[in-house]
């Protein structure tokens, strides 16, 4: 079966550059979340979007933003890059909004270096 | 606020023995309950969940999870250890009901003896 699809896999960037992060969902599926998961850490939330509009907002930095386009793909925008943002970067989707019992599934996640 | 506490951080088992990876939750409500596995590298793997009814629930890979409102744990098990299996296990709580946003525990690292 079709997953979430996350592209890069790995991304190395200096510090005060751009990445930019893509997320195709699983088919079908209209919600996207992204994570960021530092080193050792357990998966922190960032966004999540429901039909194209943003549905929540965790400890995302200033510096970050992010979308979701009406092929319901999405891409996360990173400025600005510093020495901490280095960590696994992880797309889930799920169908049906963010309803409590949406099952939601993640993609193998893109690994950012800042150097 | 919700949270998730994995008491184990890491857990060594031999092959062919069982595990019980615990999980304690706090939520004020009726818990959505999940457990992710992620290899080295990888991305996370759904293994179980819990939304209502039944509370021991069955997942992939021969793994079940039961859960206990009482104790406000959510403990994984699995009968017999492959040395597949080791990886770190989330615990994982759907932090409100509207937004789908999941809090995590902080993992437990299973390593697995021949």
């Amino acid at each position: 079966a079709a997953g979430v699809i996350q592209s890069p896999r790995h991304l190395i960037k200096e510090k005060r550059e751009t990445a930019t992060l893509k997320c195709y969902p699983i088919p079908r599926h209209d919600t996207v979340y992204w994570y960021q998961q530092g080193p050792g850490q357990d998966p922190q939330f960032l966004i999540s979007f429901y039909e194209k509009m943003q549905s929540d907002k965790g400890s995302i930095p200033d510096r970050f933003s992010a979308q979701q386009f009406s092929d319901y793909h999405s891409e996360l925008n990173m400025s600005s890059l510093e020495l901490g943002d280095s960590a696994l970067y992880f797309c889930a989707s799920s169908l049906g909004g963010t309803g409590g019992s949406n099952t939601i599934y993640f993609g193998e996640g893109s690994w950012l270096t800042v150097v | 606020a919700q949270s998730v506490t994995q008491p184990d951080i890491h857990i060594t088992v031999s092959e062919g023995a069982s595990l019980e990876l615990r999980c304690n939750y706090s939520y004020g409500a009726t818990p959505y309950l999940f457990w992710y596995v992620q290899s080295p590298g990888q991305g996370l793997q759904l293994l179980l969940k819990y939304f209502s009814g039944d509370t021991l629930v069955q997942g992939i890979k021969g793994f079940e999870a039961e859960f206990k409102r009482s104790q406000s744990s959510f403990n994984l098990r699995k009968p017999s250890v492959h040395w597949s299996d080791a990886a770190e296990y989330f615990c994982a709580v759907i932090g409100s009901s509207n937004t789908g946003k999941l809090i995590f525990g902080q993992g437990t690292t299973l390593q697995v003896k021949p």
